[in-house]
């Protein structure tokens, strides 16, 4: 039972450069969400599912897309690279919201630098 | 309203000895309280969480004691190992929304 994948680990992008961050979960939940990790600042939402076919912004969405064809996977697609896009980006699945009996279940990660 | 506000950002403590780290709120709808462990290279786990009905919560070596009249949940951890340094986030929701999560805490314990 894999959990929450990501991938890549690690990307180095160019400044205006394009690219997807790829999750999947093995888990059969309804619920997922992209988080950017910057230091001292906590996790912050950037969008989020509730379902396939079913995307909303969170917290800090500009600059990302996001898609929802099946309930296994939700790519982040970053159109147009930034410095301020350098961040660790973190995805996370929940069989229910986030409220109550459950917990936010996280893959490893994506670090991602732009030059 | 919507923040969560964590302290120390970062706390070094010896080994057997107690960390506590502090968290605030403003929003009286939250009445979930999470707390994420984050260990380097990996994903934040869930911890442990408490909801506004208790005091206090206690799991193993990690407790959450929460002051409603406050606004402020704290955890503490005993007899703190080397093992459990890692990062902390505090983290609150209104019921069945989305988690506000704090700036996080990066605890060293020295053997």
């Amino acid at each position: 039972n894999a959990g929450v994948t990501q991938t890549p680990k690690f990307r180095i992008l160019k400044i205006g450069q394009s690219m997807t961050l790829q999750c999947a979960q093995d888990m059969n939940h309804n619920y997922m969400y992209w988080y950017r990790q910057d230091p001292g600042m906590g996790l912050k939402l950037i969008y989020y599912s509730v379902g396939a076919g079913i995307t909303d912004k969170g917290e800090v969405p500009n600059g990302y897309n996001v898609s929802r064809s099946t309930t296994e996977d939700f790519p982040l697609r970053l159109e147009l690279a930034a410095p301020s896009q350098t961040s660790v980006y973190f995805c996370a699945s929940s069989y229910f919201g986030q409220g109550g009996n459950s917990p936010l279940h996280f893959g490893n990660g994506t670090r991602l630098t732009v030059t | 309203q919507q923040q969560v506000k964590q302290s120390p950002q970062s706390l070094i403590v010896q080994k057997g000895g107690i960390s506590i780290i502090n968290c605030a709120y403003e929003n009286t709808a939250f009445d979930y309280f999470p707390w994420y462990q984050q260990f380097p290279g990996k994903g934040p786990a869930l911890l442990i969480a408490i909801r506004p009905d208790v005091s206090e919560k206690k799991e193993g070596r990690f407790t959450i004691s929460f002051n409603k009249s406050a606004k402020q949940f704290s955890l503490h951890i005993m007899d703190s190992q080397p093992g459990d340094s890692a990062t902390y986030f505090c983290a609150a929701s209104p019921s069945g929304s989305r988690l506000t999560f704090g700036e996080g805490t990066q605890l060293t314990v020295n053997p």
